[in-house]
């Protein structure tokens, strides 16, 4: 079945520096999502990538997705405190999202 | 409020009981989701149904587990016989398929555990 790895698994970030997740699919994707899980939370939906090479960007964060779509990565500029959390890709070729196991993200002040 | 809703938010329950969950999804969304996540972990498909029908159910998960989704609302999620192993959250989400490129709308959960 399809599987999706994150790596790294922790990322420790020094505030105002920069980090990047990368998404790694098994099979080629019609689309992955991102979402953003705060410490206690939910997960909650961050954006959607669709099509080859697609780049999206929301304020500090710029999503991409893989030429051969099996591959998607998320880029944030100038951490702050309001990025703490896990961020998970999560892949799908019909209808059911296969999740990541997430890059859990601290930062120091 | 109109988003996703499940209660309770925390149950303990005794090896051996059966558990009932619930979930309310957005009244629009036509797709609801469940999904279990354990610590360090993301969620894990368990099923889906697309209004009142239940299209797929994960096969990583045992009989033991049942979900409804009666005239295509709201959901329920029971756990028969719990072990220590069914500990977990227990996420609830909905879509849409005629909303394309906004993703799962989540609930709280409900934290399940088992002693």
């Amino acid at each position: 079945g399809q599987q999706v790895m994150q790596i790294p698994q922790y990322q420790h970030v020094q505030e105002g520096e920069d980090f990047t997740t990368y998404c790694n699919s098994s099979t080629t994707l019609s689309n992955i999502q991102w979402y953003k899980q705060r410490p206690g939370g939910h997960p909650v939906f961050l954006i959607q990538l669709v099509k080859s090479g697609e780049v999206k960007k929301q304020k500090r964060l710029t999503f991409q997705f893989g030429e051969a779509k099996k591959n998607s990565s998320l880029h944030i500029t100038a951490t702050q405190t309001t990025d703490v959390g896990t961020y998970f890709c999560a892949g799908t070729n019909d209808y059911k999202l296969s999740f990541g196991a997430g890059t859990t993200v601290t930062v120091r002040a | 409020d109109t988003g996703v809703s499940q209660d309770p938010r925390h149950k303990i329950t005794k090896r051996g009981q059966n558990v009932t969950f619930r979930c309310d999804p957005i009244s629009e969304h036509n797709r609801l989701y469940w999904y279990r996540q354990t610590l360090g972990q993301g969620p894990e498909f368990l099923t889906y149904f697309q209004n009142e029908a239940q299209l797929e159910k994960s096969r990583l998960l045992s009989d033991r587990f049942s979900a409804e989704r009666p005239k295509g609302s709201f959901s329920t999620l029971e756990i028969q016989r719990t072990e220590q192993g069914d500990s977990a959250m227990y996420l609830c989400a909905s879509s849409s398929t005629l909303q394309g490129g906004y993703g799962y709308t989540f609930g709280s959960g409900t934290r399940l555990t088992v002693v």
